[in-house]
Order: C-alpha cells, then sequence, then structure tokens
C-alpha cells in the first residue's frame, strides 16, 4: 500500500534551519510529484513547493523562495524539506502529499511537527 | 498574490446538503484550475476527497461530490452524516503555483 512516511518531531531555535524527510513507498517513486504542505497551530493549509522525483525539479512560491530546498534519493525514495532562517512563525506541522501529474493529489503523510523556540 | 476564498464556516443538519464554495481572486474558476478539495479532521493529516474538480477517489463515500458552480469551484455533500463534521480546503493552480483556500469548518448539527 501506498505510505508516506515522515521523519520525527524538531526542535529548533530561531534562525537555524530544519531537514525533513519523507519516505515513499508502495509505489513507483518517480511516477509521481510530492508537495510539501505546512499547517501553523490553528491555521489553514500553506502550500511550499513541489519536486519532481524523476528529474529532481521544483518549483516554490516567492514566499519561500531563498529559504526552502527540496531535494530527492531516488535510492531510497526519500524526499527532503530543508527550511532555513527559521523564525517563530515557522512553527507547525510540515507534511509531504503525492500528486499524479495533472492534478490528482491523493495520499499525505502523517506530518512533522516543527517548532521555533529559543 | 493569488487569494481562494472559502466560505469560514457552515452548519449543516445530519441528513441534509450543503455547498462549499472556492472563489479565485483571479476571476472565474475553470478545469483547467485543477480544483483539489481535502477533509480535515483534528489531529490528523488531511484526506484528498475530490480531485480535478469533480473526480472522486475511491475512498470518498458518493455523498461527495465535486463541481463548477457560478465560477467557483464547489463541493457538496448530500446526505451529511455526523462524521462529515470537519475543516474542508480547496487547492487550485494557478500561474503554475498551487494555492489553498482559508477552509471551511462545517458543523453538523
Amino acid at each position: 500500500q501506498v505510505q508516506l512516511v515522515h521523519s520525527g518531531a524538531e526542535v529548533k531555535p530561531p534562525g537555524a534551519s530544519v531537514r525533513i524527510s519523507c519516505k515513499a513507498s508502495g509505489y513507483t517513486f518517480t511516477s509521481y510529484y510530492i508537495h510539501w504542505v505546512r499547517q501553523a497551530p490553528g491555521q489553514g493549509l500553506e502550500w511550499m513547493g513541489i519536486i519532481i522525483p524523476s528529474g529532481g525539479s521544483t518549483n516554490y512560491p516567492q514566499k519561500f523562495q531563498g529559504r526552502v530546498t527540496m531535494t530527492r534519493d531516488t535510492s531510497t525514495s526519500t524526499v527532503y524539506m530543508e527550511l532555513s532562517s527559521l523564525r517563530s512563525e515557522d512553527t507547525a506541522i510540515y507534511y509531504c502529499a503525492r500528486e499524479l501529474v495533472g492534478g490528482h493529489f491523493d495520499y499525505w503523510g502523517q506530518g512533522t511537527p516543527v517548532t521555533v523556540s529559543s | 498574490q493569488t487569494v481562494v476564498t472559502q466560505e469560514p464556516s457552515l452548519t449543516v443538519s445530519p441528513g441534509g446538503t450543503v455547498t462549499l464554495t472556492c472563489a479565485s481572486s483571479t476571476g472565474a474558476v475553470t478545469s483547467d484550475y485543477y480544483a483539489n478539495w481535502f477533509q480535515q479532521k483534528p489531529g490528523q493529516a488531511p484526506r484528498a476527497l475530490i480531485y480535478t474538480t469533480s473526480n472522486r477517489h475511491s475512498w470518498t463515500p458518493a455523498r461527495f461530490s465535486g463541481s463548477l458552480l457560478g465560477g467557483r469551484a464547489a463541493l457538496t455533500l448530500s446526505g451529511v452524516q455526523p462524521e462529515d463534521e470537519a475543516d474542508y480546503y480547496c487547492l487550485l493552480m494557478q500561474s503554475n503555483a498551487w494555492v489553498f483556500g482559508g477552509g471551511t469548518k462545517l458543523t453538523v448539527l
């Protein structure tokens, strides 16, 4: 069965970076896009960007450009999301989600809580 | 910066019908926006319900349907069940980027 499994919770000080992983299984890793979405406490969902595992290309919204980096390791079917220069507003649950090209979102990971606090 | 707008909250009686909508600040939503709908219950990850405007996933109950309605994407729940109480989010693709709506809190009362 399809699974997207996140790495564990993180606590980071302001100004640090965090790297979260999302390990895919149960399907052909390079046949689906992976998106990253975050949700601050009590808030809605926010799209952070996309990585295409087959070639590694990425697309980030302007808000996160320069601060987010998405990569993948095809040997382990894992995608990574690194967010730098953390501030308190980055405290959130970070999710990966799968898309079949053409806007067909389906499976989501369980999420990784990230807390930014001194 | 594109803004996607949903009703902040709606209330429906069990067995009733309710329509949630999703509007774009850029204009009328069409099939080219590849609207997706997600359900989220407290403490859980979002769950996909509808993709590309009107297609249900294999796990999506038949009482959920997606459409375009008056220039908006719409999610209609017919024969609402108590377990449908949740937050619902739409997602639209615009200019090679994806934008979530602010979410609708659906209360079944």
